[in-house]
């Protein structure tokens, strides 16, 4: 199995804040990764797709970087809405995985 | 707008079988570039794919669970099924099915999610 690693598993930011979230692969997963945030009580939302793309309708200050075995999420300037747990998700290879997520709060 | 929903008791005994379906709406379960997914998550936890199939019958497991899961699909209802044997406390997570494109020999991800649905196991 691909494992996936994220972090931090927490973090808190101030409203406006530059936050950066990263996921690490055990192997190359190619550009194979998607976030997905999850509010409390909510099903996760798919934000980014093949590591890099924005799903139709998401802000564009969430963004994706990254290849191989190594990716970054980015919220440019944190919102109070935007108060959720971070997963990336790997389809390279079966079976699908996730990271561990990172919980994002405001300070 | 595809919307999935889950349902299912949220009760489940200890040995007993989970048995859950997912009833997709604004979509139709046979669409050839679909396959539809489970996954779950125990309270306060992670994610965990569980596996998908598509409307020809044809399925992917987890190794973890493959054992005990058996995955279906109702052309006729637009709903396809989980069911999960041997229980214990430790399936005990909310439930989601999705929906999940494919492309290139690969599901890729999971969207729209339903709701969720809680299962406990306990006696």
């Amino acid at each position: 199995d691909i494992q996936m690693t994220q972090s931090p598993s927490s973090l808190s930011a101030s409203v406006g804040d530059r936050v950066t979230i990263t996921c690490q692969a055990s192997q190359d997963i190619s550009n194979s990764l998607n976030w997905y945030q999850q509010k409390p009580g909510k099903a996760p939302k798919l934000l980014i797709y093949d590591a890099s793309n924005l799903e139709t309708g998401v802000p564009s200050r969430f963004s994706g970087s990254g290849f191989g075995t190594d990716f970054t999420f980015t919220i440019s300037s944190l919102q109070p809405e935007d108060i959720a747990t971070y997963y990336c998700q790997q389809y390279d290879n079966l079976p699908l995985t996730f990271g561990g997520g990172t919980k994002v709060e405001i300070k | 707008q595809v919307q999935l929903q889950e349902s299912g008791p949220g009760l489940v005994k200890p040995s007993e079988t989970l048995s859950l379906t997912c009833t997709i709406s604004g979509d139709s379960v046979t669409s050839a570039n679909y396959y539809w997914s489970w996954i779950r998550q125990p309270p306060g936890k992670g994610l965990e794919w569980i596996g998908y199939i598509y409307y020809s019958g044809s399925t992917n497991y987890n190794p973890s669970l493959k054992s005990r899961v058996t995955m279906s699909v109702d052309t006729s209802k637009k709903q396809f099924s989980l069911k999960l044997s041997s229980v214990t406390a430790a399936d005990t997570a909310v439930y989601y099915c999705a929906r999940s494109p494919y492309s290139s020999f690969k599901v890729l991800w999971f969207d729209p999610w339903g709701q969720g649905t809680l299962v406990t196991v306990s006696s």
